[in-house]
């Protein structure tokens, strides 16, 4: 089976724009979480669907969004991108929600915003 | 809330010794207990992970974790590196809440030097 699949890898952005990340998790699997990393505050959850449906969120402020659609792609946007949005961005897919469930993370999006 | 603590930064160690990695965590309620290590420039990968049963866990790679839970760590081992194992490992933990969000520790970066 193919892995977790994110695109774009990398992408560089000035501040106030916005940005389209996605995730394609591995086929089969219904559960999609993200994740931000950086230097400074480490590994951060952002959100997590399963079945189309906000499941979690984690403390992030609204400019932060996300969606998962039908076929479990998911996709999340940062609106007025600031300085401190630089960061490899990751996305993790898993067969169900629940914590019994392994997760299988992409290679990630690398977000520098200018 | 729960949190996860590595307490080493960075682990520097010679090819073919013994290494442990030091993971304590906080919880009020019961967790799962995850290591993931992440190579240069790519995803994370879960080396083993702990939800119930035996204390002793063993992973890929030759990896090993045991979990205590009166002293609240899961410290991961491994008897012998080699350079190959050099990456940084993460300690994570799960709520049994039906949630799939990690928390994760900070990290430690593993040296292996010939």
């Amino acid at each position: 089976k193919a892995g977790v699949t994110q695109t774009p890898r990398y992408l560089i952005k000035t501040r106030g724009q916005q940005v389209t990340l996605s995730c394609s998790p591995i086929s089969g699997h219904r559960s999609v979480s993200w994740y931000q990393q950086t230097p400074g505050q480490g590994l951060q959850f952002l959100f997590e669907y399963f079945s189309e449906t906000q499941r979690n969120k984690g403390n992030f402020p609204g400019r932060f969004s996300g969606r998962q659609f039908s076929n479990s792609r998911s996709e999340m946007n940062v609106s007025t991108l600031e300085l401190g949005d630089s960061a490899l961005y990751l996305c993790a897919s898993s067969t169900r929600q629940g914590a019994e469930e392994t997760q299988y993370f992409g290679p990630g999006t690398r977000l520098l915003v200018l | 809330a729960q949190s996860v603590t590595q307490l080493d930064s960075q682990v520097p160690v010679f090819e073919e010794a013994p290494v442990e990695l030091r993971c304590n965590y906080s919880s009020s309620v019961s967790v799962y207990l995850f290591w993931y290590v992440q190579y240069p420039n790519q995803g994370l990968q879960l080396l083993l992970k702990y939800l119930s049963g035996s204390t002793l866990v063993k992973g890929i790679n030759g990896f090993e974790a045991e979990f205590n839970k009166s002293q609240t760590s899961f410290h991961l081992r491994k008897p012998s590196v080699h350079i190959s194992d050099t990456a940084e490992y993460f300690c994570a933990v799960i709520m049994n809440s039906g949630y799939s969000t990690l928390t994760f520790g900070k990290g430690t970066m593993l040296l292996v030097s010939p």
